[in-house]
């Protein structure tokens, strides 16, 4: 079945030490997106690609990366991860940038120790 | 700014009926969509509505006014696995989507 997988489901990290959170697709859709959404509030864009293309919200903190090697993968770094970071991360796609529907990964719990 | 207003809990009981109402202020309009978000998952999508009136789904039916800037998901013949949140989130003139921050609802027996 095509879908959208984020590993890992949960993962630990201590204050400041880097860690990266991945995300791949077989829709071979061209747009990812990366949120963060913490306890009862909406999902907060950070990044996405529409192909190649990065485009990066403009409240999201330096400490946030990404990258997308190719169509299918796409990487959230988060530099040095602190208290505040401590989220569920989503990664979603959709075909195209025009009104089509999101398709959201599991998401990865992160917990910042 | 944009704006997406949504109620922040309401409880419903099982068999019954539920209207989940949202409004929005956004910078253009390219859609209305609603997902639904179980506890810990992901938001699944629901609905997709771009033009005026009620979209009907099964037991779900999502409706739309754009000039007043107003959805409602419409949830019938209500089910214990219904109990999650709702959101309701709109695309604007960039296409970005605008989410709201979700109703919670929960069903009893």
């Amino acid at each position: 079945d095509a879908m959208v997988i984020q590993n890992p489901r949960y993962q630990v990290t201590q204050f400041g030490k880097p860690v990266t959170l991945s995300c791949s697709q077989t829709l071979n859709h061209n747009v990812m997106y990366w949120y963060q959404q913490k306890s009862s509030q909406a999902p907060k864009l950070l990044f996405h690609y529409y192909d190649k293309d990065f485009n990066n919200e403009a409240d999201t903190p330096d400490n946030f990366q990404s990258r997308r090697p190719n169509t299918s993968f796409c990487f959230l770094d988060i530099r040095s991860p602190g208290l505040g970071d401590a989220a569920m991360y989503l990664c979603a796609t959709s075909r195209d940038k025009e009104p089509s529907e999101q398709y959201f990964g599991p998401g990865t719990r992160l917990t910042v120790t | 700014g944009q704006n997406i207003d949504q109620p922040t809990e309401m409880t419903a009981t099982e068999g019954a009926i539920v209207q989940i109402n949202c409004t929005y202020q956004t910078s253009g309009f390219n859609g209305l969509f609603w997902y639904q978000q179980h506890a810990g998952e992901a938001p699944t999508f629901l609905s997709y509505n771009v033009l005026d009136g009620l979209e009907e789904k099964g037991r779900f039916s999502s409706f739309l006014s754009r000039s007043k800037g107003y959805s409602y998901l419409l949830l019938k013949e209500l089910q214990m696995k219904d109990s999650a949140s709702y959101l309701c989130a709109v695309k604007d003139s960039n296409y970005q989507l605008i989410w709201g921050a979700g109703t919670k609802l929960i069903i009893k027996p």
